[in-house]
């Protein structure tokens, strides 16, 4: 079945710092991709998204590219700050069937001064 | 617009108690899901619907029951707690349109059963 892989956290960084999360996916067709983030307390939020290969989805600072060859979604961000401080998620979606989503385990980011 | 919301907050119960958690969503969505949380997981798809009247079983949906008499609320219920329902649950909504549907979530319900 369709699965989603990303990397272990936790992840400690200091302010300013470069951020790069690591996700890949297994699917048979071609999936859409997402990366939610869950702040403390909170339900999951939708950061950005990519619908086909190439596309780039970007918000907030945040940008992930949509590589078919690698089957990869990586998350990067050029300067953390504090306020980053949460858990992403990676996830996929099939076209139809209810638009499930797949995700993976999360990656919990902790940004220090 | 109060989004998604999520009753209770906060549970805890006794092993073979039943409990029912309430979704509601005043987007006029169609989709709404089930999902939980559990560490070093991920959110699992509990069970899910497509439209008032309908539901679907997801990835783990043994031991949980769904309704969706109204189309803005989606019913998640235990009819016998056991203490591996330990979880935060997320109710999820998302609209028929296109083919990239963002899903909005609740704030979560966390359960403890004992």
């Amino acid at each position: 079945g369709d699965s989603v892989t990303q990397m272990e956290g936790p992840v400690t960084l200091s302010e300013e710092a470069f951020l790069t999360i690591n996700c890949t996916y297994t699917a048979t067709g071609y999936p859409s991709l997402f990366w939610y983030v869950q702040y403390p307390g909170e339900g999951l939020q939708l950061l950005l998204k990519a619908t086909k290969a190439d596309d780039k989805g970007s918000n907030k600072g945040f940008e992930a590219t949509y590589r078919k060859e690698t089957t990869s979604f990586h998350l990067e961000k050029g300067s953390v700050q504090v306020s980053d401080s949460a858990v992403y998620f990676c996830a996929l979606s099939m076209t139809g069937g209810g638009n499930k989503l797949t995700f993976g385990t999360g990656t919990q980011l902790k940004v220090e001064l | 617009n109060a989004g998604v919301t999520q009753t209770p907050k906060f549970r805890v119960l006794k092993t073979g108690q039943s409990m029912t958690l309430l979704c509601a969503q005043d987007m006029n969505h169609e989709y709404m899901y089930w999902y939980r949380q559990d560490p070093g997981m991920g959110l699992r798809l509990i069970h899910y619907s497509v439209g008032e009247g309908t539901t679907a079983k997801g990835e783990v949906p043994d031991g949980y029951n769904v309704s969706r008499l109204k189309k803005q609320n989606f019913l998640l219920g235990l009819e016998s707690a056991a203490p591996s329902q330990t979880s935060v649950y997320f109710c999820a909504s998302s609209m028929l349109q296109g083919l990239v549907v963002e899903q909005y979530f609740g704030p979560g319900t966390r359960l403890t059963v004992t």
